[in-house]
Order: structure tokens, then C-alpha cells, then sequence
């Protein structure tokens, strides 16, 4: 059982680049989210989705896109990278039972030049 | 809107000694969960809990809620190195978003 897969693991990018983080999850959970951790700030919502066709804006979305047209796949776009991007993004999902935790993916370590 | 608010950030303990970690989160929440995450992991999901006066233990960390102060704790007892990590709380704001605290960095000391 992979759980929640994350691809890339590490990637440098140049001011202005774009790219797309991979995030797929096999355990047929209906949700699914992105965050990104920086020192000292937690994790911070970026996009989110609640099932197959359905997203919506966390609380920092800007310079990033989403779409859901499978439930187990949840890509994160950036559109044209900025330094203020470099940070360690992740990937989780969940059932939304009650009870039941989000489970995360490994992290994308991402570096802006 | 919601905010979570941990307290200590660091925490450095001996070996075993008790200590406890503080959430407090600004609005209602109908869940409550903890995790851990060493350097350069994952968070591993410790407790999620659901009611007021709720309470979940696991081997010397038992984690508690009370709504209406809005508050959790996370109990650490007679801690031991394995524990070290960085311990977050997250309240869940409408369908599964989860709002996080900023993290304790727990180092215990032999």
C-alpha cells in the first residue's frame, strides 16, 4: 500500500520557470490537499480539493494552479516560479471520516533561483 | 478566521521528566488533530480528536481537547530521546481544510 506518492522528491528551478508537482494517492480518499511549510510558519493551505472535478482556493493560492479529474491524482502547477516559492511542499489526503487523520506524502523540496 | 496558536516553540526537557505542549485555536473547531515530524519527514499522525473532554493516549504521550476553552494539550511523560521531533496541532476549518499551529521542536536531553 503506497498511500500518498509525491514526485519529485527535490527540484531547482530559475525565476520565472514553471512546473508541476505530482501528487497521487491510492487509498480512494475523496480528499485531497497542498501545503507548503517554511521555518517557523507550520503548513499553510494552498489549494484543496473535495472530490473528482471539484477545487478550491486554501489560504495562500496565488501562483499556483490545481486540478482534480481523477481522485487519486491531485497535480499542483506553478505557473512562472518565484524565490518566494522555495519551500518544502506537500501532498495529503484523507476520507474525511470521523476519527481519521490526513495522511501526507514525503514532500517536494523546492528550490527557486 | 481560524488561527492556531502553539506554545512553548522549543522545548528542551531531560530524559524523564514530564512536560506538556499548548494549542489553542481562535474558533470553533469540531476536530483536533496532532502530529509528529522528524527532520526532513512526513508528518506521522499521532491523535485526532473529536469531542470536549476528549482523550487519547498512546505510549507516554496522551493528547487532550477541551472546546470550550479551545484549547489542546499534548502530555509528554517521562520522556525519552525517541521522542524528539517537531509536535504540530491542526484544527480543521470547514471540509478537511486543517489550519496549522507553527510547530514545537522538542530535544530531550539524556
Amino acid at each position: 500500500n503506497a498511500g500518498v506518492t509525491q514526485t519529485p522528491k527535490f527540484q531547482v528551478l530559475k525565476t520565472g520557470q514553471s512546473m508541476t508537482l505530482q501528487c497521487a494517492q491510492d487509498m480512494n480518499h475523496e480528499y485531497m490537499s497542498w501545503y507548503r511549510q517554511d521555518p517557523g510558519m507550520g503548513l499553510r493551505l494552498i489549494h484543496y480539493s473535495v472530490g473528482a472535478g471539484i477545487t478550491d482556493q486554501g489560504e495562500v493560492p496565488n501562483g499556483y494552479n490545481v486540478s482534480r479529474s481523477t481522485t487519486e491524482d491531485f497535480p499542483l502547477r506553478l505557473l512562472s516560479a518565484a524565490p518566494s516559492q522555495t519551500s518544502v511542499y506537500f501532498c495529503a489526503s484523507g476520507s474525511g471520516g470521523a476519527g481519521q487523520p490526513q495522511h501526507f506524502g514525503d514532500g517536494t523540496r523546492l528550490s527557486i533561483l | 478566521e481560524l488561527k492556531v496558536e502553539q506554545n512553548p516553540l522549543f522545548l528542551s526537557m531531560q530524559e524523564g521528566k514530564n512536560y506538556t505542549i499548548y494549542c489553542n485555536y481562535s474558533t470553533t473547531s469540531d476536530r483536533l488533530y496532532w502530529y509528529r515530524q522528524d527532520p526532513g519527514k512526513s508528518l506521522e499522525s499521532l491523535f485526532v480528536l473529536l469531542s470536549n473532554g476528549a482523550v487519547k493516549q498512546e505510549g507516554r504521550l496522551m493528547a487532550s481537547l477541551d472546546t470550550k476553552a479551545r484549547l489542546s494539550t499534548l502530555h509528554i511523560t517521562a520522556a525519552v530521546h525517541d521522542l524528539s521531533a517537531t509536535y504540530f496541532c491542526a484544527a480543521k476549518q470547514g471540509a478537511q481544510k486543517l489550519v496549522f499551529g507553527q510547530g514545537t521542536r522538542l530535544t530531550i536531553n539524556p
